[in-house]
């Protein structure tokens, strides 16, 4: 069955601080993994897609790792700041007929000054 | 570039009576669009498959008869809640898929919200 879990479920840090974000996926056959972030009461806004041959991608604070052997990927954030608060949504897109996406429940990230 | 719109942002309407949101691709074409909803503090659940000139194709459980789906243009798609319930309040998002994209990325509209009395 395709699956995406996250963890942690929820994370609060303080302002400044460092934190990684972890996401395991069983979706076969693999096509690629994204990370999105959602405000409250917002659609999401894509970080960083990867392909299979993709290890490691950086878009500004956010560095995202890809393990395809192990089928792991994290997520991590320096120098957080106030508005980093938000969801972190992990999805897989599948390599069938229609690019099906498995979302993750997503890690509810606060940022406390 | 590619960006999604979404319209109404949040809305609020009586029991019994259908509700139209609009999504639209500003800046691409998008054959395909899809429609979701997302219930607090929850992922999002894809509703259905938008594909522009055909029929909508609904994920296992959604009815198309209260949801109606039209793709009329490369650029628009519309949701209908029909006979609105309670139970139907929710965040609504739709997304594009970008006919010239690479990745099958989606890109995602900013969600209405719907309130049902």
């Amino acid at each position: 069955k395709n699956q995406v879990e996250q963890s942690p479920q929820s994370l609060i840090i303080l302002e400044g601080k460092n934190c990684t974000l972890q996401c395991n996926y069983t979706v076969s056959p693999f096509s690629n993994l994204r990370w999105y972030k959602q405000d409250t009461g917002r659609g999401p806004v894509s970080l960083t897609i990867m392909t299979f041959s993709e290890n490691t991608k950086s878009n500004r604070r956010y560095t995202a790792t890809l393990d395809a052997d192990t089928k792991q990927s994290s997520l991590h954030i320096t120098a957080s700041q106030l508005s980093d608060s938000a969801s972190y949504i992990c999805v897989v897109s599948a390599r069938d007929s229609n690019y099906q996406l498995i979302w993750g429940a997503g890690t509810k990230l606060i940022i406390k000054p | 570039g590619a960006v999604v719109s979404q319209h109404p942002s949040w809305v609020i309407c009586k029991s019994g009576t259908s509700v139209k949101i609009e999504c639209r691709s500003l800046d691409f074409q998008a054959t395909t669009m899809f429609w979701y909803r997302q219930f607090p503090k929850q992922s999002l659940m894809l509703m259905a498959t938008s594909n522009e000139g055909s029929k909508a194709t609904y994920e296992q459980g959604v009815e198309k008869d209260k949801f109606l789906i039209n793709h009329a243009s490369l650029t628009l798609s519309t949701l209908t809640v029909t006979s609105a319930h309670p139970e139907d309040s929710s965040f609504y998002i739709c997304s594009a898929r970008e006919d010239q994209g690479s990745r099958n990325e989606q890109f995602f509209g900013p969600g209405t919200r719907l309130t049902v009395l």
